[in-house]
Order: C-alpha cells, then sequence, then structure tokens
C-alpha cells in the first residue's frame, strides 16, 4: 500500500523567510511519480511538479526547489523568501507509475502555510 | 487557462434529491478520469476510478450506488450522488489522465452543500 505523510500540519512564517516542508513516502513500487500540488483558499489544485523515481536531481524553479532522497523516502519542498502570496495548503502526492494502474494520486494530508506581511 | 473543467462549481440541494457534477477534458482526450473527495481541511480521497465506455473501479468503502460515475465520452465524466444527504456535502474534484503520457490534470472542484 502507498502511504504520504506531510508530518507539518501548518507552518507559519513572515514574509521573506525560506521555508521547506516535509514530504515522506512509503511504496512497494520500484517506479513511481511524486507530485507537489498548492491548493489556493479557492479550492483549485494548482500543479507545481511531478518527479519520476529514476530522477534524483534535485530541481530549482524561481523560489521553489525540490530536495529528492530515495534513501529516505523523502521530497522535501523549498520555497524561498516567501512571500504572502504563497499562503495556500500544499499536498505532496505519489503515483504508481504502471499504465493499468492509471496513475491514481495518494495524497499526503497537507500541509497550511501561512506567510504573513 | 483550465484544461479540465468541472461543472457547477458550486451547487446546493435539498436532503434526498440527486445532483449531477460534470467532469471535461477542454482539449485533449481522457481514457481515465478520477474523482476524489476533501473534507474541509483534509486531503483529498480518491474515491473511483472513471474509464471510458466501462464500469468506473471504486475505492474500497465508497458506496458504488451512491456516487454514480459515467464515463460516455473521451472528454466527459459525470459523478451524480444519489439520494444526497448533508454528510454528502463536500468538495468534489475530478482529474483527468492524458492520453499522451502521465500527466494529470485536475479540475477546478465542486462545491456541494445538501441542506
Amino acid at each position: 500500500a502507498q502511504k504520504v505523510t506531510q508530518a507539518q500540519t501548518e507552518i507559519s512564517v513572515v514574509e521573506k523567510e525560506d521555508v521547506t516542508l516535509d514530504c515522506v513516502y512509503e511504496t512497494r513500487d520500484t517506479t513511481y511519480y511524486l507530485f507537489w500540488y498548492k491548493q489556493p483558499p479557492s479550492g483549485e489544485l494548482v500543479f507545481l511538479i511531478r518527479r519520476n523515481s529514476f530522477d534524483e536531481q534535485n530541481e530549482i524553479s524561481g523560489r521553489y526547489s525540490w530536495n529528492f532522497q530515495k534513501s529516505t523516502s523523502s521530497f522535501n519542498f523549498t520555497i524561498t523568501a516567501s512571500q504572502v502570496v504563497d499562503s495556500a495548503v500544499y499536498f505532496c502526492a505519489l503515483s504508481e507509475a504502471t499504465e493499468t494502474s492509471g496513475s491514481r494520486l495518494t495524497f499526503g494530508e497537507g500541509t497550511q502555510l501561512t506567510v504573513n506581511p | 487557462g483550465a484544461v479540465v473543467s468541472q461543472h457547477p462549481s458550486r451547487v446546493i440541494c435539498k436532503s434526498g434529491t440527486s445532483v449531477k457534477i460534470e467532469c471535461r477534458s477542454l482539449d485533449f482526450q481522457a481514457t481515465t478520469m478520477f474523482w476524489y473527495r476533501q473534507f474541509p481541511k483534509k486531503s483529498l480521497m480518491l474515491m473511483a476510478t472513471s474509464n471510458e465506455g466501462s464500469k468506473a473501479t471504486y475505492e474500497q468503502g465508497v458506496e458504488k450506488d451512491k456516487f454514480l460515475i459515467n464515463h460516455a465520452s473521451l472528454t466527459l465524466s459525470t459523478l451524480t450522488v444519489t439520494s444526497a444527504h448533508p454528510e454528502d456535502s463536500s468538495f468534489y474534484i475530478c482529474s483527468a489522465r492524458h492520453l499522451s503520457g502521465n500527466t494529470i490534470y485536475f479540475g477546478e472542484g465542486s462545491w456541494l452543500t445538501v441542506v
């Protein structure tokens, strides 16, 4: 069975601080995908990143960066110089990568990030 | 712009009635769509996998007779909540898997309130 754990339920920072959101996952699959989504108060899910289990390179996109460590089954997300607009719930998710599975997503519980001015 | 559209975005219905939520992939074909449910301040829970032209596959604990899913075309899946009760009030969100690969697009979600 797959499981995604986001131990941080809520995080509150002051604008311009860096913040890291933790994600730990469990899966028996050797091939899988990891995702991060942002959910603002309006409810829609905003796709941030997808990472293949074979690609352990860290990725940076503007103020966002992701640290994938297969050895510790972690896929952490860092926001540098946070802004008020970053306030949202962030979900880490895991997907099998087999055709038959259809890429069903298992979500973590989410981390509510509040960036205060 | 959105590539997966849900309608309605918000709906209020009376207990005992049925309500239908549509999920459309706007500019791509999706043989597989997924329906999730999200309670306030909670995670998204997969309800069912909707396959075009065949029966949906429901997750354990989800009543298939209560949550009817129809995937009649490559661009449309519908979720019908039958005989709705206040405890069915929730945020329902769909996703669609692009035929070309493993890209998954989410709809904007639908808020259902049963009174």
